[in-house]
Order: C-alpha cells, then structure tokens, then sequence
C-alpha cells in the first residue's frame, strides 16, 4: 500500500520568493517514483516533475526542483522566483516501480499555493 | 495533437440516472485510468486498463463499469447515479513502457441531484 502526505493545505509566497511544498511518503515498493501536479483554477492537470527513487541526483524543471530525501521519505517540492501564475493546487503522487505493480497513481490531498504580488 | 479529450464537461443528472463519460487519447499510449476529484481528498483512482482488453478496479470501483473500447477509448459508466458520485472525473493515459507520467485530460463536472 501507498500513501502520500501534504501537511500543508494551504501556502502563501511573495512574488519573486522561493516557496517550498511539503510531501511525505510510505510504501512497501523497493522502486518507486514521485511526481508533482499543479491544478490551476482553470481545473486541469499539469505535470511539473519527477523523481525516480533509485535517481542519485535530486530532479529539476525550470524553476521547479524536487528536494529528495530518501531515508526521511520526502519529496519536497521547491518553487524558485515564484509567479503570479503560480497560484493553484499542487498535488505530489507516487506510484510503485517495481515487476508486478499495477500503474496507479496515489495522490496526496494537496496543497493550495497563493502567489502575493 | 488534442491529448486526453473527455465529453461531456459538464453534466447534471437525476439520482437513478445512468450515463457514460467519454474518454480518448491520441497519443497512443497503452495505459488509460479513470479518477475522480472531491474536496480534500484529491484524486482517487476509479479504474484503470493497463493495456488495451484488460481492466482492474482502483481505489473506488463501486457503483461504475468501464469500457476499453480500442486503445484509443475508455468509458466511465454510471449505471445508476447517486448523489455521492457528484465529482470532477479526469481521465489520464500514460505509456509506461516509456514514461512515468500520467497524461490527464480537461475533466468533467458532474452533479447528482
């Protein structure tokens, strides 16, 4: 079984500051992956990133990066510079990796971002 | 390229109504997954077909079917709607053999009155 936890259901940032999204994890999947959703107001699914758990080196995207700390369970979401555009929901998710999985995705509950101008 | 396309987008039915919602993708990805979204519990998987001729229940099957039409086409169907299946559905499609991610589509509001 899989769960993933947002403790934060909601987030405020100034424009132009760093904001980190929390995301903690359990799972009995020796592989397993990460990823980072943003719903924007608009009600769509975005992928923003991903995080193998056998990666060596944490993932970026632009100005999105993925603080991964495996021993702690964490993934971490870090948004730098943030933009106005950047305020909606954000939805971290995992699925297992390993032969016989099935490819489901379990998703946290998420965490409402507002960007303050 | 459209993506994941789902019809209808919006749509309010009467408790004991059936109806199906429509899903396809043109990316020619083997895997397809039906979600739905409530408040504060984020997505939870419906069902899902990992290739074309199979499907598996997800987290919460009761009160659907669904239907993998070809590889292109996966159905939702509500046999007879009751208000707690008021939710956003979203449709996703992803190529596991290639890609990790889930590819979703606009989602579809519906209403149980």
């Amino acid at each position: 079984a899989q769960k993933i936890t947002q403790t934060q259901p909601g987030m405020f940032v100034q424009e132009k500051e760093a904001v980190t999204l929390d995301c903690t994890y359990d799972t009995s999947d020796p592989s397993y992956g990460l990823f980072w959703y943003k719903q924007p107001s608009s009600g769509e699914m975005i992928f923003l990133i991903y995080q193998g758990s056998y990666d060596q080196q944490n993932a970026t995207e632009g100005r999105y990066s993925l603080n991964f700390q495996k021993a702690r369970k964490s993934a971490n979401l870090v948004i730098s510079a943030s933009q106005l555009g950047d305020s909606a929901m954000y939805f971290c998710a995992m699925r297992g990796l390993s032969g016989g999985s099935n490819y489901k995705l379990t998703f946290g509950k998420g965490t409402l971002l507002t960007v303050n101008p | 390229n459209a993506g994941v396309t789902q019809t209808p987008k919006f749509q309010v039915l009467k408790t004991g109504q059936s109806m199906t919602l429509q899903c396809a993708q043109d990316m020619n990805h083997n895997s397809m997954y039906w979600y739905r979204q409530d408040p504060g519990m984020g997505l939870r998987l419906i069902y899902y077909s990992a290739s074309e001729g199979t499907t598996d229940k997800g987290e919460v099957p009761n009160g659907y079917n669904v239907s993998r039409l070809n590889k292109r086409e996966f159905s939702l169907r509500l046999e007879s709607a009751a208000p707690s299946q008021t939710s956003v559905y979203f449709c996703a499609s992803s190529e596991p053999a290639v890609q990790y991610e889930q590819y979703f589509g606009p989602g579809t509001r519906l209403t149980v009155t």
